[in-house]
């Protein structure tokens, strides 16, 4: 069964800090794995990676992946309030098979 | 356009009450996604329909669950009858595949009393 686990599961910093966020995973037949962002609806796109060791960059975000290890990491800085959510890592697996496993989220919160 | 709507918003209803959840998903999308999500567990997969034929119901939790597409811009999640443990949020997502990410819809925080 393909399994994803996120780390830590809550963090709280302060605003102008920066954070990275874990996510490894166990997937058979792997084909991407995905950042989402959630506040108070749903959650809304980040990223998708599926070569390792390249970076994808969006403004203060940046993720990263390891396919050998098995892990992305998604760092934040310069952390604003509106950075407060739940980050959530999926994996895509089985070319075909568009499911996505979700972790359980890390739950970040910025304070000012 | 205007994503993927999910209704309602909330549902509050009584144990052994029937529960539908509706969903319309983005134009062109081939994919449609039912997922629930708790406080426990996260975000879990329920099932999953291709061309409105469903590819993977294997997370739908017990026969009190059933999903339909009849075609493809609607399709509907029901509970029947609901206990309190169904209380989350179910979400719908719609995808074109092929890699091309997921939208999901503003979901149906549902509350079984």
């Amino acid at each position: 069964e393909d399994k994803v686990v996120q780390s830590p599961l809550s963090l709280v910093v302060h605003e102008g800090d920066t954070v990275t966020l874990n996510c490894s995973y166990e997937v058979t037949n792997f084909r991407s794995l995905l950042w989402y962002k959630q506040e108070k609806k749903a959650p809304t796109f980040l990223f998708m990676l599926t070569s390792s060791g390249i970076e994808k960059k969006s403004g203060r975000l940046s993720s990263i992946l390891d396919k050998k290890e098995l892990f992305s990491i998604l760092n934040i800085t310069a952390t604003q309030t509106g950075d407060s959510a739940v980050y959530l890592c999926a994996v895509e697996a089985n070319f075909g098979n568009e499911k996505l496993t979700f972790g359980t989220g890390t739950r970040l919160t910025i304070i000012p | 356009d205007a994503g993927v709507i999910q209704s309602p918003r909330h549902e509050v209803t009584e144990m052994g009450q029937e529960v539908t959840l509706r969903c319309k998903p983005i134009s062109g999308h081939d994919y449609l996604f039912w997922y629930r999500q708790t406080m426990m567990r996260g975000l879990e997969l329920l099932i999953y329909f291709n061309n409105n034929v469903p590819i993977d119901d294997s997370g739908m939790p017990e026969d009190r669950f059933s999903a339909k597409m009849p075609n493809a811009s609607f399709s509907t999640l029901k509970i029947q009858p609901s206990e309190p443990r169904d209380s989350a949020v179910y979400f719908c997502a719609s995808s074109p595949g092929r890699g091309g990410g997921y939208t999901f819809g503003s979901g149906t925080r549902l509350t079984v009393v």
